[in-house]
């Protein structure tokens, strides 16, 4: 089986803080990516990346940043933690051509 | 730019009735459609695919979905639902060749007893 696997489940952090969301996957996929999922809005893609040292925007990526040094590991980056990133961010990874996404169980983050 | 609507936000059910989904999505181009499911305190997993061929695809736990290309929907529905089903519905889209899935709201399916 897949996984993905992200480090901590509940995180809080206070404002101006940077902070490193990291995720891990054990499948050796190409594409990664980070969502965040807020009620009512569904889940969002902040950005992705298809290779190493490549990234991509999503649809809402200010306020973040994003590295990927290794295949196996993306990490989101909050420069600077404001309240309104306050969310549950999920990480998920993908085959090369594929479109089928595994999920990691997500962090909820709460930026006080 | 590929969008998707769930009009439901949240679908009550009894027991043993019958449940559908609704999902709709807008693309200029040719789609991949897609169903996730998010249960309490997981992250999701996909519970069906619609690529090519057959309209109406099925999952391995009674739920099935029909692509309607002329009404741009693909709803998903199950003949009899249990307390086991309770969870978030995730309709997503992309666009041919393209990785990127782009998500609903989500409907929050519960089940009364």
């Amino acid at each position: 089986d897949v996984k993905v696997t992200q480090s901590s489940r509940y995180l809080v952090k206070r404002t101006g803080e940077k902070v490193f969301l990291e995720c891990v996957q054990d499948m050796d996929h190409e594409n990664m990516f980070w969502y965040r999922q807020d009620p009512g809005l569904g889940l969002r893609l902040i950005y992705f990346s298809y290779d190493v040292k490549m990234k991509e925007k999503g649809d809402i990526p200010e306020g973040y940043s994003v590295s990927r040094e290794k295949k196996e590991r993306f990490s989101l980056i909050l420069e600077s933690a404001s309240t309104n990133q306050t969310s549950m961010y999920l990480c998920a990874s993908s085959m090369l051509g594929n479109e089928k996404l595994f999920f990691g169980s997500g962090t909820q983050l709460s930026v006080l | 730019a590929q969008s998707v609507t769930q009009l439901d936000s949240q679908v009550p059910v009894f027991e043993e009735a019958p449940v559908e989904l609704r999902c709709n999505y807008s693309s200029s181009v040719s789609v991949y459609l897609f169903w996730y499911v998010q249960y309490p305190n997981q992250g999701l997993q996909l519970l069906l695919k619609y690529l090519s061929g057959s309209t109406l695809v099925e999952s391995i736990n009674g739920f099935e979905a029909e692509f309607n290309k002329s009404q741009t929907s693909f709803h998903l529905r199950k003949p009899s639902v249990h307390i086991s089903d309770t969870a978030e519905y995730f309709c997503a889209v992309s666009n041919f060749g393209n990785e990127k899935l782009t998500f609903g709201t989500g409907t929050r399916l519960t089940i009364i007893p």
